[in-house]
């Protein structure tokens, strides 16, 4: 079947620089995608989102990218704070049903 | 900023109890979710509203859950009876349905544990 999926389950990152997080997705009819935020004991936030007329969207230090040719999904994250450490979901919009990956767990040293 | 607000945020119960979680969506969304979160299985969806009509709840055991909206400002998942395997995080999210793809905010959850 088709999934969402995440490369890496787990990233450390020194405060202060820069994280990617990464996602392969499989259908390729996927025309909207999501990225969330989930610290421990508190729901998915959004963070920024993509449609497939698009390859890059940036918000406040976070930038998407998106390759259809490959069915790739990234998260960049610029200057990452302890703030940023949590798990990472991308999900795949499929009509209004979100299928979501895994999830990358982000850890910051300080 | 507006969130969508679950109740309660633990629950601890026997099995065999019901169980009834709420969910208060964000004013002006017209579509609520409900999914359920573990380790094992990720976030799995189990009932989908819009305008308040349940349009999917293929993800929901038929014969122990069952999800409602009463009213825009209330959506209700019950368990009833309640397993032990059913202990996990429930989320709701909410969402606005303007024929374009737009995100879903979620809740907080309500961490339910069945003895």
């Amino acid at each position: 079947g088709e999934s969402v999926g995440l490369h890496l389950p787990t990233l450390s990152v020194q405060e202060g620089d820069n994280s990617i997080i990464n996602c392969a997705y499989s259908n390729s009819a996927s025309d909207y995608f999501i990225w969330y935020k989930q610290e421990s004991g508190k729901g998915p936030q959004f963070i920024i989102d993509i449609r497939s007329n698009m390859d890059k969207r940036q918000g406040q230090r976070v930038t998407v990218l998106l390759n259809k040719t490959v069915k790739h999904l990234s998260l960049q994250i610029a200057a990452t704070q302890p703030g940023d450490s949590a798990v990472y979901f991308c999900a795949e919009n499929t009509g209004y049903k979100l299928s979501f990956g895994a999830g990358t767990t982000v850890t910051v040293r300080a | 900023d507006a969130r969508v607000t679950q109740t309660p945020r633990h629950k601890v119960t026997e099995m065999g109890q019901e169980v009834t979680m709420r969910c208060q969506p964000i004013l002006g969304h017209n579509t609520v979710f409900w999914y359920r979160q573990t380790m094992m299985q990720g976030l799995e969806l189990l009932a989908y509203f819009r305008n308040r009509a349940p349009l999917d709840d293929s993800g929901m055991p038929k014969d122990r859950f069952s999800a409602e909206m009463p009213d825009a400002t209330l959506a209700t998942l019950k368990i009833q009876p309640s397993e032990p395997r059913d202990s996990a995080v429930y989320f709701c999210a909410s969402g606005r349905d303007t024929g374009f793809n737009q995100p879903q905010h979620f809740g907080d959850g309500t961490r339910l544990s069945i003895l």
